[in-house]
């Protein structure tokens, strides 16, 4: 079975400045997604990045990239130049590829981010 | 075009109650999928339907179930309500394919007294 860890219940980053947070996750496949989702207090989930296992190069969308490392099973997110708005809690999602129309994702437990001001 | 709405945004109901959650993808989704967040923890997958089908089921007791409509919103239901039913519940749409996305709505925060 498939497991999704976040080792870090929360971190705190400066506005303007950089914060990495850390996914590792366990799997025997070797195609699948990864996914970076934001929760703001609203609690609506907002996806942040994806990555496909298959593609070497790394996700970027904007000031967020991941730092991915298939053989380390490692999927870190960096936000760059931190916005107040980026406060929020961050869940790393794994799903399989899986046949067509079926799916099943996996959450971490979360990393609370605070941006300080 | 509206996200995915769900209904109602909160509920209270006691124990050994039946409450049913409901969810209206976004126009063109086909795929629902539910999802239980329990306070400090990330979302557990319950349910996936595809063209009113079940294609996934997570680890949860039979007191759940589900169904899909031809319009392909969703119903949720659960049975015998447990204080351990607390939870945000959440409810996702996506298209299928290589591409999927899921898109979230807001949850039905349900409380069992």
């Amino acid at each position: 079975a498939q497991t999704v860890t976040q080792s870090q219940p929360e971190m705190s980053v400066q506005e303007a400045e950089t914060v990495t947070l850390s996914c590792t996750y366990d799997t025997s496949e070797s195609d699948y997604y990864l996914f970076w989702y934001k929760q703001p207090p609203s609690r609506q989930m907002i996806l942040v990045i994806r990555q496909e296992a298959y593609k070497q190069q790394n996700a970027t969308e904007n000031r967020f990239s991941v730092n991915f490392q298939k053989a380390a099973k490692s999927f870190s997110l960096k936000i760059s130049d931190s916005q107040l708005g980026d406060a929020a809690m961050y869940f790393c999602a794994y799903r399989s590829i899986g046949a067509s129309g079926t799916y099943k994702y996996i959450f971490g437990t979360g990393t609370r981010l605070k941006v300080l001001a | 075009d509206a996200g995915v709405t769900q209904s109602p945004t909160h509920l209270i109901k006691t124990r050994g109650q039946h409450v049913t959650l409901r969810c209206s993808p976004i126009s063109g989704h086909k795929s629902v999928s539910w999802y239980q967040q329990v306070l400090g923890q990330g979302p557990q997958f319950i349910f996936q339907y595809y063209e009113k089908e079940e294609r996934g089921r997570g680890n949860f007791p039979d007191r759940f179930s589900a169904r899909q409509f031809p319009n392909y919103s969703s119903e949720l239901n659960v049975n015998a309500l447990l204080l351990g039913d607390s939870a945000l519940y959440l409810c996702a749409s996506s298209t299928t394919g290589s591409n999927e996305k899921l898109f979230f709505g807001s949850g039905t925060q349900l409380s069992v007294l």
